[in-house]
C-alpha cells in the first residue's frame, strides 16, 4: 500500500519568496506522483506529474519538482511567490499511473504574504 | 468548454433524508470517480467507475451509492445521510481508465447533514 506525507499543513511565504512544500511517500515499486492545487472555492487541477522520465519535473505557473527516491521525496518548490500562489496543494502517489489508486496527502495551505 | 459539473454546489439537509449529487462530465472521458474532503484528512475516494456499468468501491463507501448508466453521469446517492457525512464532496473524470492519472475536478458540492 502507498501512502503521502505533507510536512506542514499551513506554510506562509512573503511575496517574492521562495516556496518550498514537502511530500515524502512511500510505495511498494515505483510510483507515479502528482502536484494538485486547489484554489479557494474550486476544484482541484493538476501542476506537474513525474512518471519515471526526468526526475526533475515542471509544471505549471513557474512550479516545479524533484523526485528523490533515496530520499523518497517529491518536494514543490518555485522560486519566487506570487500573490495568486496563495491556494492548498496537494501531493498524491500512484503505484501504477492509474486514478482509480490515487492516493492523496492532507494538504497543505499556502498563504502569501504582501 | 471541457468541464466536469456538480450540483448541487450547496446543500443542507437533515438525517435521513435521501439525496442525489449530480456529475456530468462532456469531455467523453471513460472513468469518473468521487471523492469527499475533510480537514486535515485529504482526498478520500468513495466510488469509482471505469466506464459504464461498471463502478467499485474505494476507500470510504459506506453509506454511499452510485450508478454510471451513461458515460457522462455519475450520481453520487445517499440513500439516508447522517452527520458524519457531512464533507466537501468532488467529482472527477479521467481519460482511459484513469490512466496517467491526471483528473479533472468539477468544484465540489458542499453537504451539510443536521
Amino acid at each position: 500500500a502507498q501512502s503521502v506525507t505533507q510536512l506542514g499543513s499551513h506554510v506562509s511565504v512573503s511575496e517574492g519568496a521562495l516556496v518550498l512544500l514537502r511530500c515524502n511517500y512511500s510505495s511498494s515499486v515505483p510510483p507515479y506522483l502528482f502536484w494538485y492545487v486547489q484554489y479557494p472555492n474550486q476544484g482541484l487541477q493538476l501542476l506537474l506529474k513525474y512518471t519515471s522520465a526526468a526526475t526533475l519535473v515542471k509544471g505549471i505557473n513557474g512550479f516545479e519538482a524533484e523526485f528523490k527516491k533515496s530520499e523518497t521525496s517529491f518536494h514543490l518548490t518555485k522560486p519566487s511567490a506570487h500573490m495568486s500562489d496563495a491556494a492548498e496543494y496537494f501531493c498524491a502517489v500512484s503505484p501504477s499511473g492509474s486514478a482509480r489508486q490515487l492516493t492523496f496527502g492532507s494538504g497543505t495551505q499556502l498563504t502569501v504574504l504582501p | 468548454e471541457a468541464q466536469v459539473t456538480q450540483n448541487p454546489r450547496y446543500l443542507i439537509t437533515v438525517t435521513g433524508k435521501k439525496l442525489t449529487v449530480t456529475c456530468s462530465q462532456n469531455m467523453n472521458h471513460e472513468y469518473m470517480s468521487w471523492y469527499r474532503q475533510d480537514p486535515g484528512l485529504g482526498l478520500r475516494q468513495i466510488y469509482y467507475s471505469m466506464n459504464v456499468e461498471v463502478t467499485d468501491k474505494g476507500d470510504v463507501p459506506e453509506g454511499y451509492k452510485v450508478s454510471r448508466k451513461e458515460k457522462r453521469n455519475f450520481p453520487l446517492i445517499l440513500e439516508s445521510p447522517s452527520p458524519n457525512q457531512t464533507s466537501l464532496y468532488f467529482c472527477a473524470s479521467s481519460l482511459a481508465q484513469g490512466l496517467g492519472g491526471e483528473l479533472f475536478f468539477g468544484e465540489g458540492s458542499r453537504l451539510t447533514v443536521l
